[in-house]
């Protein structure tokens, strides 16, 4: 069956510049979750979509944006990076909004910001 | 202390044994899941328990919700060195996202 995928696995990025994750959710699924994991932390909920509309919003820093396009997919904008932005972040995906029970993880994206 | 805190921090035990990892929260909530990480890969949902159910089973897995005390426990019957790996609690505490827990991390000695 076809999971949620994520682009690039891994990325490494210098201080300043700008990183775009990309997720591409489980077919048919029409929200998506953002969480981002810092070394040895727990997931933090960053922000997620719900049929193209932003739908909540967690730990975001305002240097980060994310939108979900027609085909669901969604895309993690980040700029003016920091060191401490290093870390996994994760993209979920579920069919229909407040769906927190059934939410389908990808398999994350290594950010290295040197 | 923050929503859905695991504990132990660590835990190491020998293969064969039983593992037992425990998890507070602080508010209401609908639902609990369990998560596993291997180390810094995905996320695997390993079991959901709801606010009306008092213990769940999966496998070798069981869990226990008590509501009344804001708290989880995951129990691992029969440990194998698979299991090495970090557990995870989480809520539903937000509308859409889900409040993670610190982690437990399990070591299973061969």
């Amino acid at each position: 069956a076809a999971g949620v995928i994520q682009s690039p696995r891994h990325l490494i990025k210098e201080k300043r510049e700008t990183a775009t994750l990309k997720c591409y959710p489980i077919p048919r699924h029409d929200t998506v979750y953002w969480y981002q994991q810092g070394p040895g932390q727990d997931p933090q909920f960053l922000i997620s979509f719900y049929e193209k509309m932003q739908s909540d919003k967690g730990s975001i820093p305002d240097r980060f944006s994310a939108q979900q396009f027609s085909d669901y997919h969604s895309e993690l904008n980040m700029s003016s990076l920091e060191l401490g932005d290093s870390a996994l972040y994760f993209c979920a995906s579920s069919l229909g909004e407040n769906r927190v029970d059934e939410q389908y993880f990808g398999p994350g994206t290594r950010l290295t910001v040197t | 202390s923050q929503q859905g805190e695991e504990d132990p921090q660590a835990l190491s035990i020998q293969e064969g044994e039983n593992a037992t990892m425990n998890c507070s929260y602080k508010t209401s909530i609908n639902n609990l899941q369990w998560y596993r990480q291997n180390s810094g890969r995905g996320l695997v949902h390993l079991i959901l328990i709801r606010s009306n159910e008092r213990e769940k089973h999966s496998g070798r897995l069981r869990v226990t919700l008590d509501t009344s005390k804001k708290s989880s426990s995951l129990l691992i019957t029969a440990s194998r060195a698979a299991d090495t790996a970090s557990y995870f609690c989480a809520t539903d505490a937000k509308a859409d996202g889900l409040t993670f827990g610190k982690g437990t991390h399990l070591i299973i000695q061969p």
